[in-house]
């Protein structure tokens, strides 16, 4: 079956520019996760939601960050104005459950590069 | 302030011998570990998984040992096999996950 998608693959763009960022999770999967990798680091979380509420965004690094889910399936995650330290690639991950303990599936990421 | 620490960036071991990749954290609430492996250019990929109430989990070649006195997590696998290169994150969940920085295997044929 299908597993979790994200486009696009890769994305380059100029320091100010805004920028969306598309996953598309397992279907059926609840919950929807987006991470932050940076080089030579581990995922970092961002942002989760059930279904197409947003219930945790602590890890926004700033409100140049924004993430939708509006019908509970797909979500973007967009970034405004956006800088060389967003360089990075973003990793999005699906669960079937409720629980933030429920095993994610993670799409191949999108690397962003901000030049 | 890095919760989940990998603290081997690499790590190299002849095919058919056993790998043990480490891992430490710090934050006792945790109640939840699990491996995920990554292949260069994919996302990171569910290996195993052990909760806070055991202290091994067997799955095939794969065994996860936690010892929550010493606040330390393992992967062993054996007999490690050429497949099994890639980079090796260990999780940690409270009301999320946090990740270490990873652990990059290579099994020499």
């Amino acid at each position: 079956g299908a597993g979790v998608s994200q486009s696009p693959r890769y994305k380059v763009a100029k320091r100010g520019q805004d920028v969306a960022l598309r996953c598309d999770p397992i279907s059926g999967h609840v919950s929807l996760f987006w991470y932050q990798q940076a080089l030579g680091q581990g995922p970092e979380f961002l942002t989760y939601f059930q279904n197409e509420a947003q219930l945790d965004k602590s890890g926004l690094p700033s409100d140049r960050f924004f993430a939708e889910r509006p019908e509970g399936s797909v979500s973007t995650l967009k970034i405004q104005r956006t800088q060389q330290e967003d360089s990075a690639v973003y990793l999005c991950a699906s669960s079937l459950g409720r629980g933030a303990g429920e095993t994610q599936y993670f799409g191949p990421g999108t690397r962003l590069l901000v030049l | 302030d890095q919760q989940v620490k990998q603290n081997s960036p690499s790590l190299s071991v002849q095919e058919g011998r056993i790998s043990i990749l480490n891992c430490d954290y710090t934050n006792s609430m945790f109640d939840y570990f699990l491996w995920y492996k990554k292949y260069p250019a994919e996302g990171p990929t569910f290996l195993i998984s052990i909760s806070s109430i055991k202290d091994k989990n067997e799955d095939g070649r794969f065994t996860v040992f936690l010892n929550k006195s010493a606040k330390h997590l393992s992967l062993h696998i054996v007999p490690s096999q050429p497949g099994d290169s890639a980079v090796y994150f260990c999780a940690a969940r409270t009301n999320q996950f946090y990740f270490g920085t990873g652990t990059s295997l290579t099994v020499i044929p």
